[in-house]
Order: structure tokens, then sequence, then C-alpha cells
């Protein structure tokens, strides 16, 4: 299993991007990144996933280096209630989320 | 329902005891995972099905744990003499691409 590295925690100003870093070098081609958070107490929340390509929606934004060893995930805006645990996992062949012990993300008013 | 569904939202057993946790999937979604999170920790894989058939059961920590999802919707973990080292959160998640998660069941075992 490609397994991923991130720090375990940072902290951003209200107001400001949030970029969270990912280590994956061992992924595989078919392998894809995906990012989640989790709010304590809360399942985890699906934010975005992508395989190559950088890939953008309402919550966040995916870069993914070309030779896919790294990604960040960036949160344009950050708010207070973007406080939260994320997670980069590396979806195996097997339909696994490995999901390790993710960044903690404190965003201070 | 619009999202994952879990029961019981808590559960506290006698150690010894065994435990049925259900999951109700979102509607029309083919794959199902069960996880388990300790306190602190990033939750860990430890069963999937596609429909019915249990693919992949290589995360359950051993012969006490067992998983079902006999008409491929709604799935049941289920733990027999719980120990206290079951204690734990045991997320449910469905979805094909994504996957998305229930809010978990928080097992409690004394």
């Amino acid at each position: 299993d490609a397994k991923t590295t991130q720090p375990p925690s940072m902290d951003c100003a209200e107001g400001r991007a949030a970029n969270l870093p990912c280590n994956h070098s061992t992924i595989s081609g078919n392998e894809y990144v995906y990012w989640y958070r989790q709010i304590h107490s809360q399942g985890p929340q699906y934010i975005i996933h992508g395989l190559k390509n950088n890939e953008t929606n309402e919550m966040a934004s995916l870069i993914i280096t070309e030779d896919r060893k790294s990604s960040t995930l960036i949160l344009p805006h950050a708010t207070l209630r973007d406080t939260a645990v994320y997670y980069c996992i590396v979806r195996n062949t097997g339909n696994q989320f490995y999901f390790g012990t993710g960044t903690s993300l404190t965003v201070i008013p | 329902g619009a999202g994952v569904s879990q029961s019981p939202r808590y559960k506290v057993a006698k150690r010894g005891q065994d435990v049925a946790l259900r999951c109700d999937p979102i509607s029309g979604h083919v794959s199902l995972f069960w996880y388990q999170q300790a306190l602190g920790q990033g939750p860990e894989f430890l069963t999937y099905f596609q429909n019915e058939a249990q693919l992949d059961k290589s995360g359950l920590p051993s012969d006490r744990f067992f998983a079902e999802r006999p008409e491929g919707s709604v799935s049941t973990l289920k733990i027999q003499r719980t120990q206290q080292e079951d204690s734990a959160v045991y997320l449910c998640a469905s979805g094909d691409r994504g996957a998305f998660f229930g809010q978990g069941t928080r097992l409690t075992v004394v």
C-alpha cells in the first residue's frame, strides 16, 4: 500500500489560505489521492480526490505534483469551522483507505 | 436516507458480551466499508463489501469480529466476547469513487 506522510499539526489565520502538504512517494500509477477531514466526534467527511490533474470543487483545491509523489490541499479562505484533522489518503487497488494520523489544522481568529 | 446511518450511536458492553452494530448505507451504493478508530488515531480499515460479497476482511483484528451484508444494503458488524481493547469508534462508509461516512458507533467495553 502507498502510505502518506503529513505534518502532525498546522495553524492558519482565519480568512487566509490553508495549504496542507502530503507526501506519497510510493504511490502507484493507478492509485488516486483522496482528502478527508474529521471534525471532533463526527465521521470523516470527503473533501476532494484526484489522479494526476489538479482538481477544484466548492470546498477546496487539490494540487498534485507532476511526479505524483506529493500533493497539497488548499482551503482558499479558511474559517473557524475548518478546524479539523485532515487526512491525505491513497486508495489502493483493494479499495482500502489508509488514513494515517493526519494533520490537525487549527484556524485562528 | 440522505446519508450513512449507524446505530446505536453509543454502546456500553460488559467484557465478554456480544455486540451488533448496524450500518444503513446510502441507497444504491454498491461499496460498503467498516473502519475502527481508536482514540487519537486515524480510522483503520476492517472490511469491505461489494453488494453482498465480502471482498476484503483483512483488517478484522480477530475471529471475534464478523461482518455481514446479506442483501447488499444494510450491514452488521458483530463482535463476540468483547474485550476492553475493542473500545473504539466503529465507522461505516458507503460509496464508490469516494466514501461517505456515518457518524460512527462509540463502543465502550467495561
